[in-house]
């Protein structure tokens, strides 16, 4: 059963254009949601992460949008570069139980930013 | 945030050996993920390992596979026993730190298996 469940699985934006990547989760015990950025040939990296007590965090061009009533949250990229081509994936994780510590991932989404 | 150095980086192993992969934190640290990541997929979480007790596999993972070691707050080994072609995959550890469950991942080990 997947946890996350992440869209669109690919996504092609032109230079300057928003990427938006959206995540939707089931397991209320879930109180971190991090995205994560991938090149290829390497481990994810950390872009930014939200609590559900926020409905939004901005980080530079990247900013989460979240919606806990819906259990919903987004990536949005603002003025999208060709650096920003990666692979995305949405998580999430808990304090408690089954979700204790670990990070359940999303399927990933497939950005190319064309110049 | 925790630096993870993780070795070897990528290797390409007979069918039936084994593969050690290490992950050395620059921190002490109480819990140590390892996923596996396939071609063109998601991360999957193979096992727990917290110092001092056994690590706890996920659905799909056995010991005898996937054997881990967890010596210290610092040191975490994972290998791919007997492999076979489907064992290619990238094969990360991942420590949690700080209050807010800062995750860090290492750069990863790429496997082959021919």
């Amino acid at each position: 059963q997947q946890q996350v469940k992440q869209s669109p699985q690919s996504l092609i934006v032109q230079k300057g254009g928003i990427s938006i990547i959206n995540c939707a989760y089931e397991n209320t015990a879930f109180d971190y949601f991090p995205w994560y950025q991938q090149f290829p040939g390497k481990g994810p990296a950390l872009l930014i992460a939200i609590r559900p007590d926020v409905s939004e965090k901005k980080e530079g061009r990247f900013t989460i949008s979240f919606n806990k009533s819906a259990k919903q949250f987004s990536l949005h990229i603002m003025d999208s570069q060709p650096g920003d081509s990666a692979t995305y994936f949405c998580a999430a994780s808990g304090r408690g139980g089954s979700t204790l510590g670990r990070l359940y991932f999303g399927r990933g989404t497939q950005l190319t930013v064309w110049p | 945030s925790a630096v993870i150095s993780q070795k070897p980086s990528r290797d390409i192993c007979q069918r039936g050996t084994s593969l050690t992969i290490q992950c050395q934190v620059d921190s002490q640290v109480t819990m140590m993920f390892w996923y596996r990541q396939q071609p063109g997929q998601s991360l999957t979480l193979i096992a727990t390992a917290n110092q001092g007790s056994e690590a706890t596999y996920e659905s799909g993972f056995v010991i005898d596979k996937f054997p881990i070691s967890r010596p210290n707050l610092t040191f975490s080994t994972l290998t791919v026993s007997n492999m076979s072609p489907e064992d290619s995959s990238i094969y990360l550890c991942s420590v949690v730190t700080g209050k807010y469950y800062g995750y860090t991942f290492g750069s990863g080990t790429r496997l082959t298996v021919v």
